[in-house]
């Protein structure tokens, strides 16, 4: 199976700032990777798909890229709701596998 | 609106089987488009994705649980389930449902429509 790694593991930022966030395969996906946020208690939300489509709802402030192995994405400027854990997800083939996350909390 | 909605005992005596159903409203478990699939998150930790259903009743399964599980779906009543045998406490979790969504030119578009969620305890 594909094993998906993110970094860092938390990322402490600041409101209005930027933040960049990593994932990468353990093998090639083409843009086969998607990216979804979860608040506590809350169920994961889709935000990004083909690594770089935002869906419906998600804001023009976030912005995924990357290709093949290695992807990221990007929150311009932080607003209260970024803060919050992020997962990204291949779906280059099965078993869909999800990265670890990462927790991006107030600085 | 597409709305997904888990329900299952929320606690589970640890050898016996979890079962747990996902109501489907908004769109039809016998869409071409939609795989049916299941996800969990232990406390404190990340997303599992433990496998899908079909409409034609084709499954996969994560390969370590693939032994204990089963899913089916039941189109009278738009909705699919999950069972899971001989639970441990390591399957103590929260057990999402999710549409895994391949669009009409076959890429698929992401989990795009997630269930609230339900957990299950497994505890004698």
């Amino acid at each position: 199976e594909i094993v998906m790694t993110q970094s860092p593991g938390t990322l402490s930022v600041s409101p209005g700032e930027r933040a960049t966030l990593s994932c990468k395969a353990s093998q090639t996906i083409s843009t086969n990777v998607a990216w979804y946020r979860q608040k506590p208690g809350q169920a994961p939300m889709l935000l990004i798909y083909g690594a770089s489509t935002r869906a419906i709802d998600t804001p023009d402030r976030l912005s995924g890229g990357g290709s093949g192995t290695e992807f990221t994405l990007t929150i311009s400027s932080l607003q209260s709701e970024d803060f919050a854990v992020y997962y990204c997800q291949q779906y280059h083939n099965w078993p869909r596998t999800f990265g670890q996350g990462t927790k991006v909390e107030f600085k | 609106q597409v709305q997904l909605q888990e329900s299952g005992p929320g606690l589970v005596k640890p050898s016996q089987t979890l079962s747990l159903t996902c109501a489907v409203s908004g769109a039809s478990v016998t869409s071409s488009y939609y795989y049916w699939s299941w996800i969990r998150q232990p406390p404190g930790k990340g997303l599992e994705w433990i496998g899908y259903i079909y409409r034609s009743g084709n499954t996969y399964y994560n390969e370590a649980l693939m032994s204990r599980l089963s899913m089916s779906v039941d189109t009278s009543k738009n909705q699919f389930s999950l069972q899971l045998s001989s639970v441990t406490a390591a399957d103590t979790a929260v057990y999402y449902c999710a549409r895994d969504h391949q669009s009409w030119n076959g890429f698929f578009v992401g989990l795009d429509v997630w269930g609230q969620g339900t957990p299950v305890t497994v505890s004698s």
